[in-house]
């Protein structure tokens, strides 16, 4: 069936390292793929998405390639702040629903 | 623009109680979905409804329901409630069905089955 796998945490990086979370999917047909965020104490948001292969999403310096022939979709940021740190979920859309992965804890120490 | 709303915010239950958990979408916003968050792990899709109408569901027994009302609210019930149940529940609202992936989240309800 479908699914998402992604990198296991937690991640503690310095404040201005470079970020990778992997994420990995499995999917019938041609999903659309997305990275959301949950900082401390707030609900989930979109980070970016990409619908379709080779698409790139980008939002607040992060990225995300939709690399089909490898079936990832893995998330990058140059430079992280202390800001960043929350949990990341990859995700995909199927046309009916949502397959979440189990998250990535980011911890960005100054 | 409101965002999405849940109550409440938190909720202790037995096992084989009822209960019931509320969402107001954004305003405008046909389709819900429902997830279930584990702690530690990732929402898992529940069910959707658009237009007050089921439009999909996950792998959940049919003890997980839910309506949808005409003022974009919602509510997800579940029946005799089991330790396992223990979980986030979130709910998310979009526009209609044909941009069902583009999403808002509710904070969340905090469920405890003891």
């Amino acid at each position: 069936g479908d699914s998402v796998t992604q990198m296991e945490g937690p991640v503690t990086l310095s404040e201005e390292a470079f970020l990778t979370i992997n994420c990995t999917y499995t999917a019938t047909g041609y999903p659309s793929l997305f990275w959301y965020v949950q900082y401390p104490g707030e609900g989930l948001q979109l980070l970016l998405k990409a619908t379709k292969a080779d698409d790139k999403g980008s939002n607040k310096g992060f990225e995300a390639t939709y690399r089909k022939e490898t079936t990832s979709f893995h998330l990058e940021k140059g430079s992280v702040q202390v800001s960043d740190s929350a949990v990341y979920f990859c995700a995909l859309y199927t046309g009916n629903q949502f397959y979440f992965g189990t998250g990535t804890s980011l911890t960005v120490i100054p | 623009e409101t965002g999405v709303t849940q109550s409440p915010t938190h909720l202790i239950k037995t096992r084989g109680q009822q209960v019931t958990l509320r969402c107001s979408s954004q305003s405008g916003h046909n389709t819900v979905s429902w997830y279930q968050q584990a702690l530690g792990q990732g929402p898992q899709f529940i069910f959707q409804y658009y237009r007050e109408e089921e439009n999909g569901r996950g792998n959940f027994p049919p003890r997980f329901s839910g309506l949808q009302f005409p003022n974009y609210s919602s509510e997800l019930n579940v029946n005799a409630l089991e330790l396992d149940d223990s979980a986030l529940y979130l709910c998310a609202s979009s526009l209609d069905e044909r941009s069902a992936d583009t999403q808002y989240f509710g904070p969340g309800t905090r469920l405890t089955v003891l």
